[in-house]
């Protein structure tokens, strides 16, 4: 069984979409995170949720909105696409908020 | 600035060498530190943590290494297989979330 799951994998769309990231975490871990990789392989944390509260959010902008509707699962919905948003986002959990998280596979957008 | 930062951005290695992976922070108030490895297509994956009370760690085929004086954090890997060909991060706890260093490409030569 996959113990954090992103989907979709892949996502390919114009600039102006808004499309949403899906995550789901099947090990009881009450925070949820979203990172952001991008072309150089930088990791960067956008958003924490823990036991369905926001504790972290990142000078991101208001166009990225992560909802947690239980403690087992973490969307990500963005608005209004740019080129910029380019990037492989992963998702990840842990137990508590130390930070010590399992990683989702990521899923790797990509703005046209 | 306070950050998270590796010494080399790639490694190559001799199968059956050992692996030494450099990191160095600067926040003296950081307890807690990772390292993950992240293959190809696939999401960080961890390796072996340690708190700032202790100097040493050791996995399986890894050890870390934490020196405070210097702010140095090391990760060895013993007789370096193929599979270990991935990047390697180092990351802080600090403020409740993981800060990432830029990662090290670690190759294996046969």
């Amino acid at each position: 069984d996959t113990a954090v799951s992103q989907t979709p994998k892949y996502l390919v769309t114009q600039m102006g979409n808004d499309k949403s990231i899906k995550c789901e975490q099947n090990l009881g871990h009450d925070t949820m995170y979203w990172y952001k990789q991008d072309s150089k392989k930088f990791l960067k944390i956008m958003f924490s949720y823990n036991n369905k509260e926001l504790i972290i959010n990142e000078t991101v902008p208001n166009r990225f909105s992560p909802k947690s509707p239980d403690k087992a699962h973490l969307n990500l919905h963005i608005n209004s696409l740019e080129l910029g948003d380019s990037a492989v986002y992963f998702c990840a959990s842990s137990q508590g908020t130390e930070g010590k998280g399992f990683f989702g596979q990521g899923t790797r957008l990509t703005v046209v | 600035g306070e950050s998270v930062g590796l010494h080399l951005p790639t490694l190559s290695v001799q199968e059956g060498d050992n692996s030494i992976i450099n990191c160095a922070y600067s926040n003296s108030a950081s307890d807690y530190f990772i390292w993950y490895k992240q293959e190809s297509g696939k999401g960080p994956q961890f390796i072996i943590d340690i708190r700032s009370n202790m100097d040493k760690r050791q996995g399986q085929r890894v050890t870390v290494l934490l020196n405070k004086t210097v702010k140095h954090l090391s990760l060895q890997i013993a007789a370096t297989q193929p599979g270990d060909s991935a990047v390697y991060f180092c990351a802080e706890n600090r403020d409740y979330k993981l800060s990432f260093g830029a990662g090290t490409t670690v190759t294996v030569r046969a």
